[in-house]
């Protein structure tokens, strides 16, 4: 049972443009939602977080929108460059489960054209 | 942001032998580090999560006795793959869990790919 869901494994666009890459997920005990992009042979960066208390986080060209009555949220990237190409990863916690896990989705792959 | 070490980033060995892969928090203490590992096309999937001074918590399906855990000092956890076999090839992370007072947030290494002839 997939808890952190990436529907999309790939997306292209186009160099200057926005990037949306979409995550859902089905356990409305998490309160805590990361991105994480992951270069080949590489292990996954940081790159940006929301708590459950918020609808939006931004940081530089990165925003990231949650929606909690639809279970999903959402990274933007604007305006997209190439070095964005990489694998995207979201990630989901809860305070309410042990250790600080946080689930994975299976990520989506972005390409940033010319 | 943190540094997570982890080494080796490859190794190759034959089957039947140990392998030990090492993850160090270099600039900060962790007390809480992961354990991953990665499929090819698939998401990370967390082996166990490795507690400093305590045993490790293993998940669902993850022999203990096989990918053996310690967490020595709050800056290391090792992760020895015992006995290894060709289906345990594959790419493993460590992360390292920062506490930055509202959150804490992983810190990954760069990951092991580990080959087994």
């Amino acid at each position: 049972d997939q808890q952190v869901k990436q529907n999309s494994p790939s997306l292209s666009v186009q160099e200057g443009r926005i990037s949306i890459l979409n995550c859902d997920y089905t356990n409305s005990m998490f309160d805590y939602f990361l991105w994480y992009k992951k270069y080949p042979a590489e292990g996954p960066t940081f790159l940006i977080s929301i708590s459950s208390i918020k609808d939006k986080n931004e940081d530089g060209r990165f925003t990231v929108f949650l929606n909690k009555s639809a279970k999903h949220l959402s990274l933007h990237i604007v305006p997209s460059q190439p070095g964005d190409s990489a694998v995207y990863f979201c990630a989901a916690s809860s305070r309410y489960s042990s250790a600080s896990k946080i689930i994975f989705g299976s990520g989506t792959r972005l390409s940033i054209r010319p | 942001g943190a540094v997570v070490s982890q080494h080796p980033s490859w190794v190759i060995c034959k089957s039947g032998t140990s392998v030990k892969i090492e993850c160090r928090s270099l600039d900060f203490q962790a007390t809480t580090m992961f354990w991953y590992r990665q499929f090819p096309k698939q998401s990370l999937m967390l082996m166990a999560t490795s507690n400093e001074g305590s045993k490790a918590t293993y998940e669902q399906g993850v022999e203990k006795d096989k990918f053996l855990i310690n967490h020595a000092s709050l800056t290391l956890s090792t992760l020895t793959v015992t006995s290894a076999h060709p289906e345990d090839s594959s790419f493993y992370i460590c992360s390292a869990e920062r506490d930055w007072g509202a959150k804490n947030i992983q810190y990954f290494g760069a990951g092991t790919r580990l080959s087994v002839l």
